[in-house]
């Protein structure tokens, strides 16, 4: 594989259900984030991690957990999924955490759909 | 709060220029991206600027003026392929990106 791989593409979700949204980036960058994208307004990070065992809150990161135990995976975790939390997530990598230029590269989304 | 502000939508012709506008309001300033999304797919980079002034990179070119919290990208002989949405993103004073809701470029023939 070359870049970011997420799985699943789309999924339907009954509410209150527990769902794993996977993400694996083969780049070996060092940071990782989640974000959600919704019509008419712009990418919300979730949850970040600059390096492999440490993870960050973002801008909305309620009823969503992520885990950093390797370099390679970001995996994000509903707990019991609620209808508002029906977006496309878009895991996205960067080289470095920080920094001038960083750029972030973005897997191909999962589309969530909670009924 | 911070703030990024694009237009929603704009319409240009097959081998026209158009500029696509953007300004913002962050808690510091680490620099602007510019990334490119088509529909149904994931946002790809185009520039960053952290410099005032113009940076050009084949028929697309961005501008950056801090001290007016703008910047612009500019997208020369426009072709088909160009419809999609243009994200802009700052990076506030924790290098961490906030982005506006991007502008939906339709081109027509």
């Amino acid at each position: 594989i070359a870049g970011i791989t997420q799985a699943p593409t789309s999924q339907i979700l009954a509410a209150g259900r527990r769902m794993t949204l996977r993400c694996t980036q083969d780049m070996r960058h060092n940071a990782m984030y989640w974000y959600r994208q919704d019509l008419g307004l712009g990418l919300r990070l979730i949850h970040y991690s600059n390096t492999a065992g440490t993870t960050g809150k973002g801008e909305v990161p309620d009823g969503y957990s992520v885990s950093r135990a390797n370099t390679d995976d970001f995996p994000l975790t509903l707990a019991s999924a609620v209808p508002s939390q029906t977006s496309v997530y878009f895991c996205a990598s960067s080289d470095q955490a920080g920094g001038l230029g960083n750029e972030q590269f973005f897997g191909p989304g999962t589309r969530l759909t909670v009924l | 709060g911070q703030n990024i502000d694009q237009p929603t939508e704009m319409t240009a012709t097959e081998g026209a220029i158009v500029q696509i506008n953007c300004t913002y309001q962050t808690s510091g300033f680490n620099g602007l991206f510019w990334y490119q999304q088509h529909a149904g797919e994931a946002p790809t980079f185009l520039s960053y600027n952290v410099l005032d002034g113009l940076e050009e990179k084949g028929r697309f070119s961005s501008f950056l003026s801090r001290s007016k919290g703008y910047s612009y990208l500019l997208l020369k002989e426009l072709q088909m392929k160009d419809s999609a949405s243009y994200l802009c993103a700052v990076s506030d004073s924790n290098y961490q990106l906030i982005w506006g809701a991007g502008t939906k470029l339709i081109i027509k023939p």
